[in-house]
């Protein structure tokens, strides 16, 4: 059974800080790894999608990835109220198989 | 342009019932998919289609059947609903299933007493 693993929360944040999400895989041979953002009631949207070791960028968001570890992240700088969500981590393995975490629940605080 | 559209948005059902959730999507996308999601749990694949006239088997098949009607179109169909089958479920589709974004449905809940 290949599992992605992320902390449940719920993770509070004073506003303006950094969130920092969390997840591990455990199929090795996974190539792509996705964020996607989910609001209370909503359907999921994708935020970022990564597929190298390292960091990449886009505007408050950096995912960073670490294949040797299993393990990937989602840095939010400059958290606003408007970030809290809940944030689903998905990993596309050699299967071309894509595999969601059960999320983290954010919550930024004014 | 409207993405992926899901019918009904809510439902409910008695034990043994049977019924057709409908999605469509407009991008002219080839790949679809199915999910369902229960609280504490992430997405779990039921079935996707791949291409039109395609359709395989996800991590949770089982009392489900799907149809990729055309390109456009990919229904899932409970034929005896359970009360385990409770939960949301979401469309989804891409251009291909290489492609790195999923564009999902705005979600049917599905209550099944």
């Amino acid at each position: 059974q290949k599992e992605v693993e992320q902390n449940s929360g719920p993770l509070s944040v004073p506003e303006g800080a950094i969130a920092s999400l969390n997840c591990t895989y455990s199929d090795r041979g996974s190539q792509s790894f996705f964020w996607y953002r989910q609001y209370s009631g909503k359907s999921p949207e994708l935020i970022m999608f990564i597929y190298s070791n390292g960091d990449k960028e886009d505007g408050r968001f950096t995912a960073q990835l670490n294949k040797a570890s299993q393990y990937v992240s989602l840095l939010i700088r400059d958290s606003q109220p408007s970030d809290s969500a809940t944030y689903l981590c998905a990993v596309r393995d050699s299967a071309r198989q894509l595999t969601f975490g059960s999320g983290t629940q954010l919550t930024v605080l004014p | 342009n409207a993405g992926v559209t899901q019918t009904p948005k809510f439902q409910v059902l008695k034990t043994g019932q049977s019924m057709t959730l409908q999605c469509a999507q407009d991008m002219n996308h080839n790949s679809m998919y199915w999910y369902r999601q229960d609280p504490g749990m992430g997405l779990r694949l039921i079935y996707y289609s791949a291409s039109e006239g395609t359709t395989d088997k996800g991590e949770v098949p089982n009392g489900y059947n799907v149809s990729r009607l055309n390109k456009r179109e990919f229904s899932l169909r409970l034929e005896s609903a359970a009360p385990s089958q409770t939960s949301v479920y979401f469309c989804a589709s891409s251009r291909d299933r290489d492609q790195e974004t999923q564009y999902f449905g705005p979600g049917t809940r599905l209550l099944v007493l």
